[in-house]
């Protein structure tokens, strides 16, 4: 089945520099691959996500990049700010029949002013 | 519109009891699957329901069980509770969910801890 792995899983920087965070698959078959933030007592947010026809996707200070071949995808977070500390989930998707979204293990950014 | 509400949010039970958790998904999604979160296993798959029926199953033993009635609201069982069953129970929905490709919406989880 699918394997998810996810780099770093703390990753501090300082308020207004770069964040990347990397995932890898397994399944060459998966082909939608969303991202999740979720802060403290709460359930996870989609901020992002990348279907496998397209190699990048921006909104606004987000993006993620996708490298089919090499089976990697990353979250880009520019111009960081103190609120984007959270917990952020990578997630590949197999395109079968039903719902089988398999997580990385997460990834605990602390933005630091 | 409202989001994917769960009920409820915190939940003490003490071991050998069972549990009834309740999701309602986001009005018009029709599939809906459950999560177990834990510190160290992280986000795991428990199963996965559309028109009412049991579509995809994660590696979890026969005491988690759940159902979906036909307005799309969903529970999931836990029987004779372990102590490693505390965890954040996740619910997510998405609108149709007749591919994988579908975008899931998660709500805010259960807490149950397990004394």
């Amino acid at each position: 089945g699918e394997n998810v792995e996810q780099h770093p899983s703390t990753l501090s920087v300082q308020e207004g520099d770069s964040a990347v965070i990397k995932c890898t698959y397994s399944d060459s078959a998966s082909n939608y691959f969303p991202w999740y933030k979720q802060e403290l007592g709460k359930g996870p947010q989609l901020i992002i996500d990348i279907r496998s026809n397209v190699g990048e996707k921006k909104d606004q200070r987000i993006a993620v990049t996708l490298n089919k071949t090499a089976k990697h995808f990353s979250l880009h977070i520019t111009e960081t700010q103190p609120e984007d500390s959270a917990v952020y989930f990578c997630a590949a998707v197999v395109d079968n029949y039903g719902q089988n979204f398999v997580f990385g293990p997460g990834t605990r950014l602390s933005v630091l002013p | 519109k409202a989001g994917v509400t769960q009920t409820p949010r915190y939940l003490i039970k003490t071991r050998g009891q069972q549990v009834t958790l309740s999701c309602s998904p986001i009005s018009g999604h029709r599939s809906v699957s459950w999560y177990q979160q834990t510190p160290g296993q992280g986000l795991q798959f428990l199963f996965e329901y559309f028109s009412e029926t049991q579509r995809n199953k994660g590696n979890f033993p026969g005491r988690f069980s759940g159902r979906q009635f036909s307005n799309s609201r969903s529970e999931m069982n836990v029987s004779t509770l372990e102590l490693g069953d505390s965890a954040l129970y996740l619910c997510a929905s998405s609108l149709v969910g007749r591919k994988s490709t579908d975008t899931q919406y998660f709500g805010p989880g259960t807490r149950l801890t397990v004394l």
